[in-house]
């Protein structure tokens, strides 16, 4: 699987969106754009995911560049329960020989009422 | 309510101790999967199931055990070998092993301290 890079920490206030980027320049053409995030002390829970096309679901959007070398997670109105570590993670059409996910340290994300 | 269940929540063992966790899913998803996460780390695989009575190695299986007798449970055993075992054990599972579009679903983790 390819590599992502995102920041360590991110602040944001309560109620205002919240954009979380992830770069991924040697993402390959059958490469899929998974995002998870961590709660405190819980396990990881899917967030979205997309190939191409800019995705919306009841969580989040996500916008995926036109090169498909970067993505951006948003929230658009962040509440004091979106404060959680967010993995960006990129998964291959072909699957891995585990079909495990990848994760790296992601972006912590504070949210300030 | 479909969904992981771990147990315990929390568990302490002295040194030299085996210890198993209980893993249990009952979304009917083939493939399961135990990781291990320290402090301000991600998720590193111990090993993996695709279907009943077969399981893999992960990337730092050394000091750990499963088993797959049944579809629903995937338990984990820290064996005395496992020369730091102090960490937050998460069990997950899928309905597939490695689609490009599979989410995994996770447990709520037991947090394993050795004493």
């Amino acid at each position: 699987d390819a590599k992502t890079t995102q920041p360590n920490s991110m602040e944001s206030n309560e109620e205002e969106p919240v954009h979380l980027p992830c770069n991924h320049s040697t993402i390959s053409g059958t490469d899929y754009i998974h995002w998870y995030r961590q709660l405190p002390s819980q396990g990881p829970e899917y967030v979205i995911h997309g190939l191409t096309s800019n995705v919306n679901n009841r969580m989040a959007s996500l916008a995926i560049a036109e090169d498909r070398k970067s993505s951006t997670l948003i929230l658009h109105r962040a509440t004091l329960r979106d404060a959680a570590v967010y993995y960006c993670i990129l998964r291959s059409y072909y699957g891995g020989s585990q079909g495990n996910l990848i994760f790296g340290k992601g972006t912590k994300l504070s949210v300030k009422p | 309510d479909g969904g992981i269940t771990q147990s315990p929540k929390y568990l302490f063992r002295k040194e030299g101790q085996n210890v198993t966790l209980s893993c249990e899913q009952n979304l009917n998803h083939d493939a399961m999967y135990w990781y291990r996460q320290d402090p301000g780390q991600g998720l590193r695989l111990i090993y993996y199931s695709q279907i009943v009575n077969d399981f893999q190695k992960g990337d730092i299986a050394e000091g750990y055990s499963v088993s797959r007798e049944k579809k629903e449970s995937f338990p984990l055993t820290v064996t005395s070998a496992q020369k730091n075992p102090t960490a937050f054990y998460l069990c997950a599972s899928s309905i597939l092993a490695g689609g490009a579009t599979d989410t995994q679903y996770f447990g709520p983790g037991t947090r394993l301290t050795v004493l």
